[in-house]
This record gives C-alpha cells, sequence and structure tokens, in this order.
C-alpha cells in the first residue's frame, strides 16, 4: 500500500528553526509537495522535490532523498503566522494503473512568542 | 479572482437527501481534482479529471459519488442518499500539468457538508 507518516505536533518559538518529517511508502514514487493549511483556509502549495536534495524558497527549504524515501520541510525565522498544519503529498508515476496522490495526515506547528 | 472557486461554501442536509457542488477551476488549468478532508486529516484524494476525461478514481469513493467535467471547464460532485458519515470538507484543486503529479495544485475555498 501507500502510506506517508510526519509527526502529528511540534511547537516551536519565533524567530527559530523548525523541521518537520515526511517519511513515505509508495510504488513508482514521482515526487514530495508540501502544504500549508491555516484553519479554516484551503491548502496552498509550498515547495515540491522530484530529485534528491535541497529546494529553496525564502525562508522555506524541503529536502528529498528517494533512496530514503524521506524529505523534510524546513521553516526559518519563524513567524507567528506560520502557526498552520503543513502537509506532505506523494504522487506515483502519473498514468500507472496505481497512481493516485496522497496527502500526510499534517503537522500543526504552534509558534510560542 | 483568477483563483479555483466553488459553491456553495456550506451546505446543511438531511440523511438520505442528494447534494450536488460545482467547483471553477482556474481558467488554463486542464487538471481538475476533488478531495475530501476531516478535521484533524489531510486531504483524501476522491477523483481526477484531465479536461473532461475522469482518469482515476479512488476506491474510496462509492457508488453514491460521482463526478463530471462535460465540457472540461467547471466540474460537480454529487453525492446520492447521504449519510453523516460523508460530512466533511470537499475540497477542489486545479493543475496546470499534465499527469498525476504533485506539481503545484491550486486548492479552492471548499464545500463544508454537515448531513444531518
Amino acid at each position: 500500500g501507500q502510506s506517508l507518516e510526519q509527526p502529528s505536533e511540534v511547537t516551536a518559538v519565533e524567530g527559530a528553526i523548525v523541521q518537520i518529517n515526511c517519511t513515505y511508502q509508495t510504488s513508482g514514487f514521482y515526487g514530495l509537495s508540501w502544504y500549508q493549511q491555516h484553519d479554516g483556509g484551503a491548502p496552498t502549495f509550498l515547495s515540491y522535490n522530484a530529485l534528491d536534495g535541497l529546494e529553496e524558497t525564502g525562508r522555506f527549504s524541503s529536502f528529498l532523498s528517494r533512496s530514503d524515501s524521506y524529505g523534510y520541510l524546513l521553516l526559518q525565522e519563524l513567524q507567528m503566522k506560520d502557526s498552520a498544519s503543513y502537509f506532505c503529498a506523494v504522487s506515483s508515476a502519473p498514468g500507472s494503473s496505481a497512481s493516485k496522490i496522497i496527502f500526510g495526515s499534517g503537522t500543526r506547528l504552534s509558534i510560542r512568542p | 479572482d483568477t483563483g479555483v472557486s466553488q459553491d456553495p461554501r456550506h451546505k446543511i442536509t438531511k440523511r438520505g437527501q442528494n447534494v450536488t457542488f460545482r467547483c471553477d477551476p482556474i481558467s488554463e488549468h486542464n487538471r481538475l481534482y476533488w478531495y475530501r478532508q476531516t478535521l484533524g486529516q489531510g486531504p483524501e484524494f476522491l477523483t481526477y479529471f484531465q479536461n473532461e476525461a475522469q482518469l482515476e478514481k479512488s476506491r474510496l469513493l462509492s457508488d453514491r459519488f460521482s463526478a463530471e467535467r462535460p465540457k472540461g471547464s467547471f466540474s460537480t460532485l454529487e453525492i446520492q442518499r447521504t449519510e453523516q458519515g460523508d460530512s466533511a470538507m470537499y475540497l477542489c484543486a486545479s493543475s496546470p500539468r499534465g499527469g498525476l503529479s504533485t506539481d503545484t495544485q491550486y486548492f479552492g475555498p471548499g464545500t463544508r457538508l454537515t448531513v444531518l
């Protein structure tokens, strides 16, 4: 089957750095994405990794290791507005009979002053 | 506003009734997805379309659920004979890319369904 695991909750201090991990099991892996969702809001895209390595977008970075079936989202210079749920998502190769998109259960990030 | 829109935003219905939701994707996007999300969980994939063709459908989607995208633009999701377990947020997303990938998906605000 296909599954993703990420921590359910993380707490961090404003201005600090936090890392949210994601491990996955899937057939025909295609890519790993991260989404942010504030309470009552819709998920918004943060980053996408198809190849191993680090992708940086402003204060957010995402890392992927395909050999380890592992990725993480790194948030730097945390701000109160970063308090939200963060989801990793994977899909198998497009067009395959087993292809579908799987989201993790989400990590609720709480920022303390 | 050129984002993904969904209608209605909220729907309260009685068990056994049929409901229909509409999604209007970003105009140049040919991929459209439907998800269901319950409190404390991630979006659960239901189905997706490339233009008007429904290319993937989750095995979790019972026969009571049907989705259409007749002209390759807006889409509708219908739930027949609603059950209390159908209460959830129904999210629509669109993507400009081909293939079932997790490249950028743009989500709409969702339709919150409550089945009494």
